[in-house]
């Protein structure tokens, strides 16, 4: 069975620092990975995905996330975080073809200005 | 286009009363999804529809129902309601060989 360990519950950063998000999967093929971020109230909203090819993925709001499947993670990343980004972040699997993710507890981001 | 849309927003129900939920997905996605997410978890799985039929369904009891219509929106159901049910229940809906999701704002479930 797929499963998902995000081991920062919470992290707290200054405005303008960088980030580093920590992701780690459980699935014993290539996994469908995925970075979701939910911020207060509100439903997940996708950030990047992968499935296959170049290991490093762009998404939006200027998020990067690295593929190394010899750690099996999957780390987000951001060079400069703005207030805006304090949310909620989950990571999510899913093997190739089942259509149903499997989520991590999630990381709470904390801005600091 | 509009995005995936749920009703209500908020509900207050009673131990042992049944509540049924809405989700209207993005216009041209066949298959809808429902999780629940209590408070500080991740979302975790109930069921998912394609084409009104269920392709999956999660660790939750038989009192967790749902079905999706022609149009392709979908219900929740949940009977005898207790108060771990308490939550925020997510719909997403993904589209046709795609396999990232779109979720709604979700409909907060409070029992007491």
């Amino acid at each position: 069975a797929q499963s998902v360990t995000q081991p920062d519950i919470h992290i707290t950063v200054s405005e303008g620092a960088s980030l580093e998000l920590r992701c780690n999967y459980s699935y014993g093929a290539t996994p469908y990975l995925f970075w979701y971020v939910q911020s207060p109230g509100q439903g997940l909203q996708l950030l990047l995905k992968y499935f296959s090819g170049d290991t490093l993925v762009q998404g939006i709001k200027g998020f990067e996330a690295e593929f190394k499947r010899s750690q099996s993670s999957f780390n987000l990343r951001k060079p400069s975080v703005h207030w805006s980004d304090a949310a909620e972040y989950f990571c999510a699997v899913e093997s190739g073809g089942s259509y149903i993710p499997t989520f991590g507890r999630g990381t709470s981001l904390i801005v600091h200005p | 286009d509009a995005g995936v849309t749920q009703s209500p927003t908020h509900l207050i129900k009673t131990r042992g009363q049944q509540v049924t939920l809405r989700c209207s997905p993005i216009s041209g996605h066949k298959s809808v999804s429902w999780y629940q997410q209590v408070l500080g978890q991740g979302p975790q799985f109930i069921f998912q529809y394609y084409e009104k039929e269920e392709r999956g369904r999660g660790n939750f009891p038989d009192r967790f129902s749902a079905r999706q219509f022609p149009n392709y929106s979908s219900e929740l159901n949940v009977n005898a309601l207790l108060l771990g049910d308490s939550a925020l229940y997510l719909c997403a809906s993904t589209p046709d060989g795609r396999y990232e999701q779109y979720f709604g704002p979700g409909t907060r479930l409070t029992v007491t």
